[in-house]
């Protein structure tokens, strides 16, 4: 019963490092969601993958990559990190569509100094 | 403004009190509604799921949608220690976009 798993689950950067949060689902859900979660703004969206091939961006895209390696995973990547980008970010997947409901992985915990 | 306000609390209560959440919306588009509850230190889970207005109970939750109003209620009845926890409001639209907009959450402690 692991549902949705995110990799690392903590972890501290400096400006400008890159790293990679990973996250895989094994639910066969077709979608497959970013977001971060910051005190008094509530998750926002960052990218999401409507299926298996495609991606698309959320609502706070910039400073963000995302790869959906195959149906399960979905990686989220920072290319150069900012102290902006201390947040908690969860995975999250869905059967399909915008509704319905979304399962959560526990979160990943990232702080940049 | 948010398309989605939530008082951020925190709401303390004693055990077996009756409690309230609230969330208020900007976008009559949006047609699905949502309760998500997160423990800390974890990620959400769904508690209560909407469609449109009206009401919706399970066990001791109530789900309340009034579109007129753009205004959506969560209670809780006979609360207990282990319902303390962040509750997290989030709304769809069908108009495509894959659009799930969530409050900031209200965070609930219940007192033994």
């Amino acid at each position: 019963n692991a549902g949705v798993t995110q990799t690392p689950k903590f972890q501290v950067l400096k400006t400008g490092q890159s790293m990679t949060l990973q996250c895989a689902q094994d639910m066969n859900h077709n979608s497959m969601y970013w977001y971060r979660q910051d005190p008094g703004m509530g998750l926002r969206l960052i990218y999401y993958s409507a299926s298996e091939g495609t991606t698309d961006k959320g609502e706070v895209p910039n400073g963000y990559n995302v790869s959906r390696l195959n149906k399960r995973e979905f990686s989220l990547r920072l290319e150069s990190a900012a102290p902006s980008q201390t947040s908690v970010y969860f995975c999250a997947s869905r059967v399909q569509g915008d509704t319905g409901e979304l399962f959560f992985g526990e979160g990943s915990r990232l702080t940049v100094l | 403004q948010k398309e989605v306000e939530q008082d951020p609390g925190p709401l303390s209560v004693p055990e077996g009190a009756i409690v309230s959440l609230n969330c208020t919306y900007s976008n009559s588009a949006f047609q699905y509604f949502m309760w998500y509850r997160q423990y800390s230190r974890k990620g959400p889970e769904l508690l209560m799921y909407t469609y449109s207005s009206g009401n919706k109970e399970d066990g001791r939750f109530t789900a309340q949608v009034d579109k007129s109003s753009k205004y959506i209620s969560l209670f809780i009845r006979d609360s207990q220690p282990s319902d303390s926890a962040t509750y997290l409001c989030a709304m769809s639209d069908y108009t495509g976009g894959f659009k799930t907009i969530f409050g900031a959450g209200t965070r609930l402690f219940v007192k033994a």
